[in-house]
């Protein structure tokens, strides 16, 4: 199985400010299709998931445009170029390239 | 609008059976894949099942192969997942989601419980 592993686990962040999370895979993502089938998500307190980034970069509609993904391979980040108040909550990466899917253990993202 | 809803979720006793529902609208059901994603109380979230637009492939964790079966009627617009041989470690909010490059359409998830 791929293993999905964040950094940090916690991050408090101050208003306006940027944060950023760090995902890396046990294996290369590229699938042989040539997609890299890895996503960002947002659970704040109390609700689902929603979708946040889909294939390395691409922000789903409706994402403000402050949270952007990059990456390549194994090595993932997701920034939030200035943290709002309604960012805080849960953050997970995930792979799609190859089953079972897997889900990073998750960052908590809060307000200091 | 487009929408799952989960339906299905209680308490249960070790060694029972559940089946939970999700109701899909606002899109064309059966033109997507389809999953089922968990989520124990205050942990992270854990992949399920998977089964094709079409019902042709399914796929299962190992956690919960052999125990859970997935399936669907494309012509009710409804996702299933049948849970056997329940365990308490299969305690959590169980999500339907749909997959389109990426789980892009979540449901608000229902809550099973496995206790005596």
């Amino acid at each position: 199985d791929i293993v999905m592993t964040q950094t940090p686990l916690s991050s408090p962040v101050t208003l306006g400010q940027p944060a950023s999370i760090s995902c890396r895979s046990s294996q290369s993502l590229v699938h042989s299709d040539g997609n890299t089938y890895l996503s960002w998500l947002q659970q704040r307190p109390g609700q689902p998931p929603r979708l946040l980034i889909y294939k390395i970069s691409n922000r789903f509609s409706g994402v403000p445009d402050r949270f952007s993904g990059s990456g390549a391979g194994t090595d993932f980040t997701l920034k939030i170029s200035r943290v709002e108040a309604e960012d805080v909550g849960v953050y997970y990466c995930m792979q799609a390239t190859q089953f079972p899917w897997t889900f990073g253990q998750g960052t908590k993202v809060e307000i200091k | 609008q487009v929408q799952l809803v989960e339906s299905g979720g209680g308490v249960v006793q070790p060694g029972g059976s559940l089946r939970l529902s999700c109701a899909a609208s606002g899109f064309t059901f059966s033109s997507y894949g389809m999953h089922w994603v968990r989520q124990a109380p205050g942990k992270g979230l854990e992949w399920v099942a998977f089964i094709r637009y079409d019902g042709s492939n399914k796929y299962y964790a190992d956690s919960v192969k052999g125990r859970f079966t997935i399936s669907r009627d494309n012509s009710k617009n409804t996702l299933y997942l049948q849970m056997n041989s329940l365990r308490a470690e299969d305690t959590a909010v169980y999500y339907c989601a749909r997959y389109h490059d990426a789980f892009d359409i979540w449901g608000q998830g229902t809550m099973v419980t496995v206790s005596s």
